[in-house]
């Protein structure tokens, strides 16, 4: 069964590096989304992409945050300099949009600043 | 604004049954049901849209009351692989799709 992946499962940074997060959506899926979830606490959405662009991004995405589909495969989240608060589970979904509303979570990057 | 999800937590012995309940003061689109194991990413569960029936595969089903702007999950003769915490994510029917989520209901089932 087709899987959403994302790479690596575990990032450990310090504070004012930058880390880049990656995530190969489900092929042929046409909407991809980046989700963060601090311990503990509920899933927030961070950015919505599709069609090469982002279509909705919350206040949680600010300047130091980009995203990127490079290669038609990959989807990245870019955190330019991270700051302690940053540390959460990232996770990545993706839907097809083709009559299914579906999304289909990966499996988490865990992200730690120090 | 995320919905709202109650109970925040229920134990449950195994057999028995258990209802969670999703809010929301903005009008949905659709509301989506995830169960979230420790340390592990949500896993879909199902859907329900505005306008849909009701679902339901084995012994997990769901409604979707579009006038109250609410949905419940039930679950009945509950199986310990059903512990976990369930999420309900709304969406608002806008181009894009994303999904608002509720803070999450903690639910335990005992031997």
């Amino acid at each position: 069964e087709p899987e959403v992946t994302q790479t690596p499962s575990h990032q450990v940074t310090q504070m004012g590096q930058e880390v880049i997060l990656r995530c190969v959506p489900i092929s042929n899926h046409l909407y991809f989304y980046w989700y963060r979830q601090i311990l503990g606490q509920k899933v927030e959405f961070l950015v919505s992409f599709y069609n090469n662009e982002i279509s909705e991004k919350s206040e949680i995405f600010d300047d130091q945050f980009s995203v990127e589909r490079p290669d038609g495969s990959n989807f990245t989240l870019k955190i330019r300099s991270t700051k302690l608060e940053d540390s959460a589970m990232y996770f990545c979904a993706s839907l097809s949009g083709a009559s299914s509303y579906e999304q289909y979570f990966g499996p988490g990057t865990r992200l730690t600043v120090t | 604004q995320q919905p709202v999800q109650s109970p925040q937590a229920v134990i449950l012995r195994e057999g028995e049954d258990a209802v969670i309940n999703c809010s929301s003061s903005k009008a949905l689109y659709s509301v989506h049901w995830y169960r979230q194991k420790h340390g592990e990413a949500p896993v879909f569960l199902m859907i329900l849209l505005k306008g849909g029936e009701q679902k339901g595969h084995d012994k997990i089903s769901a409604s979707f009351n579009e006038k109250k702007q609410q949905s419940s999950l039930y679950l009945t003769a509950s199986q310990l692989s059903y512990s976990g915490t369930y999420f309900c994510g709304t969406g608002s029917g806008g181009s894009n799709y994303k999904l608002t989520f509720g803070k999450g209901t903690l639910l335990t089932v005992n031997p």
